[in-house]
């Protein structure tokens, strides 16, 4: 089983809608991270929360990181095809760098 | 260099072979991990090292495969008697310290096995 679950696994929307992908565990994280991955290139960082409610905003792309530090959500505003990638989540485990990343999120957005 | 690298990008072996896969940090990174990756999936954790310690090696999926970073620098990844399942996208990845930084990945090696 995977200490981080992703959801949904896959999600096809059009231009302009908005979405929310999730990221849940039981386990409690120092911090969690959402990187975001495009085929044939290895993952990017877009963010890392680390305070529980945090909730920070990049661009179009709003991020909150569950009070209690073992879930986080990510919603992007008026998708666009540009958006499409594999979005990941990871986590870091016993304050001392260690990372584990969740399977992933394949979003597709249609022109 | 300006970004991890990694050697070789492409590697096609024969089962039973042994396999080495080289990775160069950004310099001065504090921290290195080595993840596996299938297509579609996110990066499944292997190993990492603080420095020239490794700290967690529980993902390592059996004793043919093994890792070291001698200096806190390079690290080499090493698969013995390779079988056809290892087959994947091996990728690492290095961050400056501890405390959610940002880890900056490799191009990834694609090892085959015949």
């Amino acid at each position: 089983t995977q200490l981080l679950e992703q959801s949904p696994q896959f999600l096809s929307i059009q231009e302009g809608e908005n979405l929310t992908v999730y990221c849940n565990s039981s386990s409690v994280f120092s911090s969690l991270q959402w990187y975001r991955q495009e085929p044939g290139e290895g993952p990017v960082l877009l963010v890392t929360v680390v305070t529980g409610g945090e909730v920070k905003k990049l661009k179009r792309l709003t991020f909150q990181f569950g009070d209690a530090r073992k879930d986080s959500s990510l919603h992007i505003t008026a998708a666009q095809p540009g958006d499409t990638g594999l979005y990941l989540c990871a986590g870091e485990v016993n304050n001392n760098n260690d990372m584990r990343f969740g399977a992933g999120t394949r979003l597709t957005v249609k022109p | 260099g300006a970004g991890v690298s990694q050697s070789p990008r492409y590697k096609v072996t024969k089962r039973g072979q042994d396999v080495a896969l080289r990775c160069d940090p950004i310099s001065g990174h504090v921290s290195l991990y080595w993840y596996r990756q299938a297509l579609g999936q996110g990066p499944e954790f292997l190993t990492y090292f603080n420095y020239e310690a490794q700290q967690d090696k529980s993902g390592l999926p059996n004793d043919r495969f093994s890792a070291e970073r001698p200096e806190g620098s390079i690290s080499t990844l090493t698969i013995q008697r390779t079988e056809q399942r290892d087959s994947a996208m091996y990728r690492c990845a290095s961050s400056q310290w501890t405390g959610g930084y940002e880890q900056y990945f490799g191009p990834g090696t694609r090892l085959t096995v015949t």
